[in-house]
């Protein structure tokens, strides 16, 4: 089946720097990835929709200049947290569309998980 | 807006019951995922559904798109089938995700 992952799987940084996550479809083309939030035992919260080669569509409440997203490549987008806060501590999950598949197919990662000291 | 409602938040069984997830929602979708996310965090795919039943394994998924409501089912049930379970619904490639359900199997 189709595969995405996330790198780091979990990250540890001071207040003030900025952290990059990345997701890669691993054996697909993926035009559309998705960014989400998670809280703790909370649902999954949509941040952006990342779409190859044109400006990310954030969703109401994000920060596009917190966080910034290039998806530079069929098969990679990165999201920087930019002058990472406490607050911004969590668990943050990309997945993927398939090109080649339905639009409703959706594949995710593992997630990352962000810890600001 | 697509609310999604999932039944019940929390569910407690042992090793063997089986077990009913339900999830309801209010607009017209185009499918219906169930997804798994086990602690620690990884989200897993289980199915994706647009109408009738779908099975694998010990999982088994249904949709009734005139009542806006699916279930997920799973026999036999396992200490490691504990997760948590979310609903979520596509309009074109946007999904709109239901709270979970926490299922814990005890042994």
């Amino acid at each position: 089946g189709a595969v995405v992952s996330q790198h780091p799987s979990r990250v540890i940084c001071k207040s003030g720097t900025s952290v990059k996550i990345e997701c890669r479809s691993l054996d697909f083309q993926a035009t559309t990835m998705f960014w989400y939030r998670q809280f703790p035992k909370q649902s999954l919260m949509l941040m952006a929709t990342s779409n190859e080669g044109s400006k990310a569509t954030y969703e109401q409440g994000v920060e596009k200049d917190k966080f910034l997203i290039n998806h530079a490549s069929l098969t990679l987008s990165t999201l920087t947290v930019t002058s990472a806060h406490p607050e911004d501590s969590s668990f943050y999950i990309c997945s993927a569309r398939d090109a080649g598949g339905p639009r409703e197919t959706q594949y995710f990662g593992p997630g990352t998980r962000l810890l600001v000291l | 807006k697509n609310e999604v409602e999932q039944s019940p938040q929390n569910l407690t069984a042992q090793e063997g019951e089986f077990i009913t997830i339900n999830c309801s929602y209010s607009v017209g979708i185009s499918a219906l995922h169930w997804l798994q996310q086990h602690p620690g965090g990884g989200i897993v795919s289980l199915f994706m559904l647009s109408s009738g039943k779908k099975k694998h394994g010990r999982l088994i998924a249904t949709i009734n798109i005139q009542e806006k409501h699916s279930s997920l089912h799973i026999t036999a049930s396992h200490p490691r089938d504990s997760a948590v379970y979310i609903c979520a619904v596509s309009v074109g490639n946007m999904l709109t995700f239901g709270g979970g359900t926490r299922l814990m199997v005890k042994p």
